[in-house]
């Protein structure tokens, strides 16, 4: 099974519109990290936003929202008054403890890529 | 901090021939990834080190892999011999200790092996 599952490998949203990237985890770990990256076309790999397992609210950082769901194992990334600047490839992280493993895991998964239309 | 740094940023090498790529993490970060992108197979973690110890090297393709970090403050990801299909953006990122920590990705080097 997928530890990571981003469902939408290619989105459109209108400039000044709020848009939606989904992704869902897997995982056993009571422990755990959820990351948001953002990889413009010239390549780097920008850290948006974090979720802990054990927080309680939602974590928000200016544009960013991430809507987490523990039950449903979900932490959408949602971002409002999209901007042409927000083109990009997002990704979707999480890093375990792993307790049973006794190392940490990291996982990524395959990307949202994100147009903003003018 | 001046971030991740990765060196060389492009490298264009022919089959067979040895390829070195380097990462200076930052100050402090006990965690050290190297990532391969490729767009068949996306963003692949490779490797990564804890205080200067390989943890976990199961995303290493083949024995023509080898990562090392002799100190904190640097790897070596080397592919020998090199062949075409290893062409590929290979990130290296450095993290703080905890799962709750985000990892910082330096530039990346875009290796082309012909």
């Amino acid at each position: 099974a997928q530890k990571i599952t981003q469902t939408q490998p290619g989105m459109f949203v209108q400039e000044k519109e709020a848009v939606t990237l989904d992704c869902t985890y897997d995982t056993s770990d009571p422990s755990y990290g959820l990351f948001w990256y953002k990889q413009p076309s010239s390549g780097e790999m920008i850290f948006l936003i974090y979720q802990g397992s054990y927080d309680q609210q939602n974590a928000t950082e200016g544009r960013y929202s991430l809507n987490f769901q523990k039950a449903r194992k979900s932490a959408n990334l949602v971002i409002s008054a999209s901007q042409l600047g927000d083109s990009a490839m997002y990704f979707c992280a999480m890093r375990e403890a792993a307790y049973s493993g006794g190392y940490q895991k990291v996982t990524f998964g395959t990307g949202t890529k994100l147009q903003v239309i003018p | 901090d001046a971030g991740v740094i990765q060196s060389p940023r492009h490298e264009v090498t022919e089959m067979g021939q040895e390829v070195t790529l380097r990462c200076k993490p930052i100050s402090g970060h006990d965690y050290l990834f190297w990532y391969r992108q490729t767009m068949m197979r996306g963003l692949e973690l490779l490797i990564y080190f804890n205080n200067n110890v390989p943890i976990d090297d199961s995303g290493m393709p083949e024995d023509r892999f080898s990562a090392k970090m002799p100190n904190a403050s640097f790897s070596t990801l080397k592919i020998q011999p090199s062949e075409p299909r290893d062409s590929a953006v290979y990130f290296c990122a450095s993290s703080l200790m905890t799962v709750y920590n985000e990892q910082f990705f330096g530039p990346g080097t875009r290796l082309t092996v012909l």
